[in-house]
């Protein structure tokens, strides 16, 4: 059973910063591609960002190039999104979700996704 | 950036109804598309990929058809559990991977 949790969302004022994380378990982590969805309040999902299986590779949705970074620790099993110079457009649950290919190059499908946690950027 | 269209935004439906979703791409996407299912408060669920791939464990009264812009979600015999939001999703020209902008079922 794969699961995903991640944890580090709160409440931050715009233009500050949050790291986000995800903890995974229930497979080989290291063999898969990563990826962050968000969404919005009363919108729809937004996807932001993917990180290769060995993470060399990462790639952006351009609302947060720039200013949000992928990263992932393999001997750790975690994932985690820098967040910085937050905007109001940010505020949005953050979702963790694996890819569905085994080493897959790029983006695809995402077959587990966590419960989310919740990005509020308000002053 | 390719745009996926889905309709309708709302539908409501009865129990052992039959519903079909749409979702139209403003490009070819060749069969480069998912269909998930949300509740509130719950993870997105994978349930079809590669057009008509049904996800292990998926009931078998949803399905999936198309290729090119236009592809179906099919749910025949609705069940109260079905009741949610659906998105189409597309990687096939990357970047970005887009989403549709949801279906939300309702309970008739």
């Amino acid at each position: 059973q794969v699961y995903l949790v991640e944890s580090g969302g709160g409440v931050v004022q715009p233009g500050g910063s949050l790291r986000l994380s995800c903890a995974a378990s229930g497979f080989s982590f290291s063999n898969y591609g990563m990826n962050w969805v968000r969404q919005a309040p009363g919108k729809g999902l937004e996807w932001v960002t993917f990180i290769h299986y060995d993470g060399t590779n990462k790639y952006y949705a351009d609302s947060v190039k720039g200013r949000f970074t992928i990263t992932r620790d393999n001997s750790m099993n975690t994932l985690y999104l820098q967040m910085n110079s937050l905007r109001s457009e940010d505020t949005a649950v953050y979702y963790c979700a694996k890819g569905k290919r085994f080493l897959e190059w790029l983006p695809s499908y995402f077959d587990s996704w966590g419960q989310g946690t919740l990005v509020t950027v308000s002053s | 950036a390719i745009q996926l269209t889905q309709s309708p935004s709302s539908l409501s439906a009865s129990v052992g109804d039959t519903v079909t979703i749409t979702c139209r791409a403003s490009r070819a996407i060749s069969t480069a598309l998912a269909w998930y299912q949300h509740k509130p408060g719950n993870a997105p669920n994978l349930l079809i990929c590669d057009a008509s791939s049904s996800e292990s464990g998926v009931p078998s009264r949803f399905s999936g058809s198309g290729s090119g812009t236009d592809f179906t979600l099919t749910i025949s015999s609705l069940q109260p559990e079905d009741f949610a939001t659906y998105y189409c999703q597309q990687f096939n020209t990357y970047p970005p991977i887009t989403f549709g902008q949801g279906t939300r079922l309702e309970i008739k």
